[in-house]
């Protein structure tokens, strides 16, 4: 059973505009959240993180926002940029070696 | 240059005929895991490592094993593959702070892995 769901598979946006990808997790044991980008023939790479102590953290053009009593997160791109077209992947941690991460979310900017 | 690497990135086999995917990290990480996407499915952790010797099964272990006798190195190893662990599959490495806090991992590129 999924336990981190990204029900959006894909996304286009205008460049410049706010792009908004999803993320629902089902275990409230869930402390730690992530996301991962990852482009065509590449590994993942790690974009930004937060503990369930916080309901935001920001880092430059990406702020993610958690809200734990709706077990949902969501990360934002503003402005969105060609070059952030990629996948990408939520994933949580409730220990800090196991993650589970969630279907991913295709992202395509539009120039 | 800091890099996970891993081969091979290509592998077609067939069923039963024992493989292994070699995973390297030049980090001095401790944390060393592997993952397959498939469609729809997304990432799923199959076996996890927080050290030497110290190696746990994550979400899909069945019909595999690792072992993680160097720091650098975390082979996964197919003894019997059957045709539904066709899949991408991905290594990974970071820190490990020994608590519940997860560092950020750093993936290798990938090995596309096809058993007939």
């Amino acid at each position: 059973d999924q336990q981190v769901k990204q029900n959006s598979p894909s996304l286009s946006v205008q460049e410049g505009r706010i792009s908004i990808l999803n993320c629902d997790y089902t275990n409230s044991m869930f402390d730690y959240f992530l996301w991962y980008k990852k482009y065509p023939a590449e590994g993942p790479t790690f974009l930004i993180s937060i503990s369930s102590i916080k309901d935001k953290n920001e880092d430059g053009r990406f702020t993610v926002f958690l809200n734990k009593s709706a077990k949902h997160l969501s990360l934002h791109i503003v402005p969105s940029q060609p070059g952030d077209s990629a996948v990408y992947f939520c994933a949580a941690s409730a220990t800090g070696n196991q993650f589970y991460f969630g279907t991913g979310t295709s992202l395509t900017v539009i120039p | 240059e800091a890099q996970v690497t891993q081969n091979p990135r290509y592998l077609i086999t067939v069923t039963g005929k024992k493989l292994t995917v070699t995973c390297s990290q030049n980090m001095n990480h401790e944390y060393m895991s592997w993952y397959r996407q498939d469609p729809g499915l997304g990432l799923r952790q199959i076996y996890y490592s927080m050290n030497v010797e110290v190696t746990d099964k994550g979400d899909v272990p069945e019909g595999y094993k690792v072992s993680r006798k160097e720091k650098r190195n975390f082979p996964l190893i197919l003894e019997s593959p059957s045709p539904n662990q066709t899949s991408l599959y991905f290594c990974a490495s970071s820190l490990w702070s020994g608590s519940r806090v997860p560092y950020e991992q750093y993936f290798g590129p990938g090995t596309r892995l096809t058993v007939t």
